[in-house]
C-alpha cells in the first residue's frame, strides 16, 4: 500500500477553525479524495484534488501541494455535527488497484 | 435511488463457518470494491471488480473471494471465517476509473464477529 500519514486525533472548539494535514509518498499520484466518516456510518464524499491550490466548498476547503506530498483539509466555523473521522484517499497510477486510504483523523468538536 | 446497500447489517459466525455479503447499487457504476475497516488501520481492500464478469485482487485478498454475475450487485464470501476477519466491511461503487469519476460511494456497512 501506499504510505499516507495523517493525524490520529483532533479536538477544536464550536465555531472554530481546524487544519487536518495529510501526507503521502508515491510514484505515480493522480488525485487525491477527502471523505467524512461520522461514527457507525458510511465514508462520504467531501473533496477531490488533482492540481495543486485551493478547492473550496462551503464551510470544507482542501489544498493539495504536488511537490510536496501534502494536502489539507480545512474546516471552518465548526459545528457540533462537525465530528467524524476525515479520510485522506490518494490515487496512485502504478498500483493496480489505484486508491488507498489513510487511517483517519479523529475530529472531536467540544462546544 | 437507494444508492448502495448491503446485507446483512451484523452478523455473528463461528470459526470455520462460511458465509456471502451482498451488495447492491443502483446508480449503473462499472466499478464495485470491498473494504475491511478495522480500528487504526484505516479502509483496506479487498477486491475489487472493473465491470460485470470481471474480478481482481486488492490490498488484502487472502481468505475471501468475490463474484460480480451481475452489473449492479458484488458478492463477498467467506469459505471458512477466522477470527482474524472479525471487521466492519463495507462496499462501494464508483462510476468508472479516472478524475471525479473515481469518487466512490459506499453502503452502510457489515458488521462481522467470528468468534
Amino acid at each position: 500500500g501506499q504510505n499516507i500519514d495523517q493525524p490520529t486525533e483532533m479536538t477544536a472548539t464550536e465555531g472554530a477553525i481546524v487544519q487536518i494535514n495529510c501526507t503521502y509518498q508515491t510514484s505515480g499520484f493522480n488525485g487525491l479524495f477527502w471523505y467524512q466518516q461520522h461514527a457507525g456510518e458510511a465514508p462520504t464524499f467531501l473533496s477531490y484534488n488533482v492540481l495543486d491550490g485551493l478547492e473550496e466548498k462551503g464551510r470544507f476547503s482542501s489544498f493539495l501541494s504536488r511537490s510536496k506530498g501534502y494536502s489539507y483539509l480545512l474546516l471552518k466555523e465548526l459545528q457540533m455535527k462537525d465530528s467524524a473521522s476525515y479520510l485522506c484517499a490518494v490515487r496512485d497510477d502504478s498500483n493496480d488497484y489505484k486508491l488507498s486510504f489513510g487511517a483517519g483523523t479523529t475530529v472531536t468538536v467540544r462546544a | 435511488n437507494a444508492g448502495v446497500t448491503q446485507t446483512p447489517k451484523f452478523r455473528v459466525l463461528k470459526t470455520g463457518q462460511s458465509m456471502t455479503l451482498l451488495c447492491a447499487q443502483d446508480m449503473n457504476h462499472e466499478y464495485m470494491y470491498w473494504y475491511r475497516q478495522d480500528p487504526g488501520m484505516g479502509l483496506r481492500l479487498i477486491h475489487y471488480s472493473v465491470g460485470e464478469g470481471t474480478t481482481a485482487k486488492g490490498e488484502v485478498p487472502d481468505g475471501y473471494n468475490v463474484s460480480r454475475l451481475k452489473k449492479q450487485n458484488f458478492l463477498l464470501g467467506l469459505e471458512s471465517a477466522a477470527p482474524s476477519q472479525t471487521s466492519v466491511y463495507f462496499c462501494a461503487s464508483s462510476l468508472s476509473s479516472g478524475g471525479l469519476q473515481e469518487t466512490q460511494y459506499f453502503g452502510p456497512g457489515t458488521r462481522l464477529l467470528v468468534l
